[in-house]
């Protein structure tokens, strides 16, 4: 496609729901990234994947948040047992490559926002 | 740990002003800094990249400067207009072996009245 796609856009869950939310980079891109952003704050870094591998994911707030890449393409970011402090918007980005200059600009996509009620 | 501060977190101007919006970094241990546009309900817009070897980039109405030893940077925005408002987020990288991850600010929410 032409940009980084997510979905769902809007996802409502009751506390302890799971959720699976879906990214799709931009084709050919090597480096996937995943932030959390709550209400009036810049986003966050949750983890990184370079291909199919998961490289850094100190950011992820508990063990109930893993992301997976399994092709090296589409990732998914799931929750388990969703919690209120899980509510707010996730940004997915990708990049050409992990290198330097222009090639490791982030686009991101348009995001998903979770509410937990 | 790196920790990105944007001073104003919101500004209102009428149009036609030329604006300077401020961003600081703890950390000067860069590789570049980037500024973006987020506008309601979307994803971020990459609006300037600025290497860490680089003093600024220009775009258009927007030039951007990057004081590395200071920790700071800036973002002009030359004649605002009214499209102009969004909020504005500065990040930094800090390259390593597990990617160039990016550590942003709270934002500035910049709004451009008529």
């Amino acid at each position: 496609g032409a940009g980084v796609s997510q979905s769902p856009r809007y996802k409502v869950a009751k506390r302890g729901q799971d959720v699976a939310l879906r990214c799709d980079p931009i084709s050919g891109h090597v480096s996937l990234f995943w932030y959390q952003q709550a209400l009036g704050q810049g986003p966050e870094f949750l983890t990184y994947f370079q291909n199919e591998a998961q490289l850094d994911k100190s950011g992820l707030p508990s063990d109930r948040f893993f992301a997976e890449r399994p092709e090296g393409s589409v990732s998914t970011l799931k929750i388990q047992r969703t919690q209120q402090e899980d509510s707010a918007v996730y940004l997915c980005a990708s990049s050409l490559a992990p290198g330097g200059g222009a090639k490791n600009i982030q686009y991101f996509g348009a995001g998903t926002r979770l509410s937990v009620l | 740990k790196q920790e990105v501060t944007q001073i104003p977190a919101a500004l209102s101007v009428p149009e036609g002003e030329n604006l300077v919006l401020n961003c600081s970094f703890t950390d000067s241990a860069i590789y570049n800094l980037q500024w973006f546009r987020q506008d309601p309900g979307k994803g971020l817009t990459s609006l300037l990249l600025i290497q860490s070897s680089q003093r600024e980039q220009t775009s258009g109405r927007l030039n951007a400067s990057l004081d590395k030893s200071s920790g700071r940077s800036t973002l002009y925005i030359a004649a605002s207009q009214p499209g102009d408002s969004a909020t504005y987020l500065c990040a930094v990288s800090k390259w390593d072996n597990a990617g160039n991850m990016l550590t942003f600010g709270g934002g500035t929410r910049l709004m451009v009245k008529p």
